[in-house]
């Protein structure tokens, strides 16, 4: 059964940090991972999408990377804004058609 | 193109009556899931529909948990008999797809369903 675990639970930075977000799973054969984003009360944005046979997936100031063999992925955030607060999620298929973390609360100070 | 839309965004309703939520896909996908989020919970599969294949149901927590979609687009999921535990943000997303999970999925906004 697919797990996936996101570390940390919450993190705070103060504006213009750079930071990584960390995700892992735990059945390696993925066809690919997907990152989201979800503002409170809010529904989920796709930020990146992963196929298993990439390395890495950019989009401005993000930057996925994808390790299969280890179970691991991680969401670099360049130069941190305060728009950027909000909780991200990574998730990949597995026994349902897309098994989540439970997600980073990330906050970005002014 | 428009995103997936879904209605109502909030709903009210006392335990143990039926609630009825509204899934528009991104037009021309041919996947729609549905998710639940708890409070505190992480998101949690509910039910996938592709195409015209029967749906993959595995997720739906009991039998008072029901979903069509007509025409291949839009989706109703129904909730019978509601009690307080069926209190969540019920989200659904849609995929260009072949196979259950590898495509990209596109989130609707969600419906916040409370039970009092």
């Amino acid at each position: 059964k697919q797990e996936v675990t996101q570390i940390p639970a919450a993190l705070s930075v103060p504006e213009g940090e750079n930071l990584v977000l960390n995700c892992s799973f735990t059945d390696s054969a993925i066809y690919n991972l997907q990152w989201f984003r979800q503002d409170p009360g809010k529904g989920l944005t796709s930020l990146l999408l992963i196929q298993s046979s990439q390395r890495e997936q950019t989009s401005g100031r993000l930057n996925a990377s994808l390790d299969k063999s280890s179970g691991r992925s991680t969401l670099y955030i360049a130069a941190s804004q305060p728009g950027d607060s909000a909780t991200y999620l990574c998730a990949v298929p597995g026994n349902t058609p897309l098994v989540f973390g439970k997600g980073t609360r990330l906050s970005v100070i002014a | 193109g428009a995103g997936v839309s879904q209605s109502p965004s909030n709903k009210v309703t006392e335990k143990g009556k039926d609630v009825e939520l509204r899934c528009d896909p991104i037009s021309g996908h041919t996947a729609l899931y549905w998710y639940r989020q708890s409070l505190g919970q992480g998101l949690e599969f509910l039910i996938y529909f592709q195409g015209n294949s029967a749906p993959d149901k595995s997720g739906l927590p009991s039998d008072r948990f029901s979903a069509e979609r007509t025409g291949g687009s839009v989706s109703t999921l129904t909730i019978q008999r509601t009690q307080q535990e069926d209190s969540a943000v019920y989200l659904c997303a849609s995929s260009l797809v072949r196979l259950a999970g590898t495509g990209e999925q596109f989130f609707g906004p969600g419906t916040r369903l409370t039970v009092l």
